[in-house]
């Protein structure tokens, strides 16, 4: 059972628009979350995080949203640019789990930035 | 670049044959973890080590097996393989045990 969700597995955006990329986990015990940007033939790389004490964390165009009722969190992009083309992969952390501080990840959603 | 390196970026063998995939974390960092993404699945964590010694196990099957030497580079050994075996290995390293993971740029296994 998937503990951590990206339910769209791809998403096209244009140019200069938002892209809104969303994930959905299943434990509240989680207390850090993820986002990785992986590009073809090279390894996923670290974009922005948040913890669970926070609902928002902004680093230049990327915000990431914490809704922890819902078990939610949403990467924004504002604005998109054809470079943002890439597999972005939500990914969380459980801090008292059978792997302890070690990150659970989602299959990811390819986003592609149509210029 | 993110400082981690993996050998080889590609390999290709048989079923039933063994092979060994290397990561040298970056500098300073203590942590290594390897996982495993097979086609259409999400990076599944296999094993974590931190300075030596073995901190976590994921979904990792008997067949394979890590270590982390006392440089801090590791090797994951992958034994008896089948051709379910096949995905991309990609290791990352943190300074700590839960810290950011940067992410080596993998090692494709082709198992046929």
């Amino acid at each position: 059972d998937q503990q951590v969700k990206q339910n769209s597995p791809s998403l096209s955006v244009q140019e200069g628009r938002i892209s809104i990329l969303n994930c959905d986990y299943t434990n509240s015990m989680f207390d850090y979350f993820l986002w990785y940007k992986k590009y073809p033939a090279e390894g996923p790389t670290f974009l922005i995080s948040i913890s669970s004490i926070k609902d928002k964390n902004e680093d230049g165009r990327f915000t990431v949203f914490l809704n922890k009722s819902a078990k939610h969190l949403s990467l924004h992009i504002v604005p998109s640019q054809p470079g943002d083309s890439a597999v972005y992969f939500c990914a969380a952390r459980d801090p008292y789990g059978g792997s302890q501080g070690n990150l659970i990840f989602g299959k990811g959603t390819k986003l592609s930035v149509k210029p | 670049d993110s400082g981690v390196t993996q050998t080889p970026k590609h390999l290709i063998t048989a079923t039933g044959q063994r092979v060994t995939l290397r990561c040298s974390p970056r500098s300073g960092d203590l942590s290594v973890y390897w996982y495993q993404q097979s086609l259409d699945q999400g990076l599944q964590f296999l094993i974590q080590y931190y300075n030596g010694e073995e901190r976590a196990k994921g979904n990792i099957l008997e067949r394979f097996s890590a270590q982390q030497f006392p440089d801090l580079h590791s090797e994951l050994n992958l034994s008896s393989l089948e051709l379910g075996d096949s995905a991309l290995y990609f290791c990352a390293s943190s300074v700590g045990g839960d810290d950011e993971q940067y992410f080596g740029p993998g090692t494709r296994l082709t198992v046929t």
